[in-house]
């Protein structure tokens, strides 16, 4: 089973700020790469599916890249608002598109102060 | 609106007795799946079904049943093998298997054993 560490576990932040997030895992048997966000008393949404090394996606404010080969993926949040506070997980697929699970990460809870 | 209904929203359960948690999908998803979550840990694979009649262990399916008899539908029994039963239950859907495709989610059902 793929471990995926995710970091920070959390991050406190103002109105305004710039922040991003790590997500690793290891770089072989791999198929894709989730990004959630998960909001308190919510359901986990999805922001983001990404398959190819160097895949960069945007929603908005939020970014996301990928690197395959050393097993990575960011996750930028620019100009931070209040209603961005949420656990971002990911979730590196492991094994192939049709048979893998997707292993999910503790998450990074993010905290943005108005 | 389309979505995943969980029910109930909390769940109060005596040692020795079996529960099941409701699982409903109006997406028309064909693949299902049950999640664990834990304090500090990430999302943890129960049981998946890719097809109607048909279901796969996950990571930590013991003393958990599911049945899938409908495309709709995909409840999870928590029983009386389960040691450590007192968790939150998230269940999933996505179109496809989760490859490239994102996983839709429900709220959640929070078990309590007492």
């Amino acid at each position: 089973i793929l471990n995926v560490e995710q970091s920070p576990q959390s991050l406190h932040v103002q109105e305004g700020d710039s922040t991003n997030f790590t997500c690793s895992f290891p770089s072989s048997n791999f198929y894709a790469l989730h990004w959630y966000r998960w909001e308190t008393a919510k359901s986990p949404e999805a922001l983001f599916v990404m398959t190819l090394n160097g895949d960069e996606k945007k929603k908005g404010r939020i970014s996301a890249t990928l690197n395959t080969k050393e097993g990575y993926s960011y996750l930028y949040i620019k100009g931070s608002q209040p209603e961005d506070s949420a656990t971002y997980l990911c979730a590196p697929g492991e094994g192939s598109s049709n048979t893998g699970k997707l292993i999910f990460g503790q998450g990074t809870t993010l905290q943005v102060k108005p | 609106d389309g979505g995943i209904t969980q029910s109930p929203k909390y769940l109060f359960r005596k040692e020795g007795q079996n529960v099941t948690l409701s699982c409903e999908q109006n997406l028309n998803h064909d693949a299902m799946y049950w999640y664990r979550q834990d304090p500090g840990q990430g999302l943890r694979l129960i049981y998946y079904s890719q097809i109607v009649n048909d279901f796969q262990k996950g990571d930590i399916a013991e003393g958990y049943s599911v049945s899938r008899e409908k495309k709709e539908s995909f409840p999870l029994t928590v029983t009386s093998a389960q040691k450590n039963p007192t968790a939150f239950y998230l269940c999933a859907s996505s179109q496809g298997w989760t490859g490239s495709t994102e996983a839709f989610f429900g709220q959640g059902t929070r078990l309590t054993v007492v």
